[in-house]
């Protein structure tokens, strides 16, 4: 039962160009969202979050919306740069008890931007 | 400031063989975790600790246990390691907000 879904496997964008990475959850115990980028050989790093009162947060280039009803939230990076070509994690996490430890991952989003 | 640090970075297994893959922290976070992270599966949480002194299963803890030996640093068990145990595995922790800090990972593979 896959709580955080990204249903992109991959995604490729021109450099310059809108990259939209989408994610959904099924938990509607979850009220505070991440993104993790992670290269290569390396260790996800954390990218920006949002919690479950706000509906848009931003940070520079990126920026992540959530949509409660829809259980969705979506990270945009405006614009792409070449450096940005990672694999991307959505995360998740609220509730009761231990559930409030626990960051639940998506599969992933691996972005290519090409020059 | 090291942030999470775990070692070793590779090590290769034979199916039987036991083993400790150790982690530390230096930022005084409460929490710390035990992630593998498979081909498209993305990342799986092992064990965790939510507190010195306390462990609880995640979500894939067949095959492993855990040690929170003190406040900084949490170790993950493989008693008698299996080829479906060939992963990377991640060590990360958190204060008490919702950010995790991850290690670099131990690329780790049972023949």
């Amino acid at each position: 039962d896959q709580q955080v879904k990204q249903n992109s496997p991959s995604l490729s964008v021109q450099e310059g160009r809108i990259s939209i990475l989408n994610c959904d959850y099924t938990n509607s115990m979850f009220d505070y969202f991440l993104w993790y980028k992670k290269y290569p050989a390396e260790g996800p790093t954390f990218l920006i979050s949002i919690s479950s009162i706000k509906d848009k947060n931003e940070d520079g280039r990126f920026t992540v919306f959530l949509n409660k009803s829809a259980k969705h939230l979506s990270l945009h990076i405006v614009p792409s740069q070449p450096g940005d070509s990672a694999v991307y994690f959505c995360a998740a996490t609220g509730g009761s008890g231990g559930s409030n430890y626990k960051l639940t991952f998506g599969k992933g989003t691996l972005l290519t931007v090409n020059p | 400031n090291a942030g999470v640090t775990q070692t070793p970075k590779f090590q290769v297994l034979k199916t039987g063989q036991s083993m400790t893959l150790q982690c530390a922290q230096d930022m005084n976070h409460n929490s710390m975790y035990w992630y593998r992270q498979d081909p498209g599966m993305g990342l799986r949480l092992i064990y965790y600790s939510a507190s010195e002194g306390t462990t609880d299963k995640g979500e894939v803890p067949n095959g492993y246990n855990v040690s929170r030996l003190n406040k900084r640093e949490f170790s993950l068990r493989l008693e008698s390691a299996a080829p479906s145990q060939t992963s990377v595995y991640f060590c990360a922790s958190r204060r008490g907000d919702e950010k995790l800090f991850f290690g670099s990972g131990t690329q780790l593979s049972v023949l």
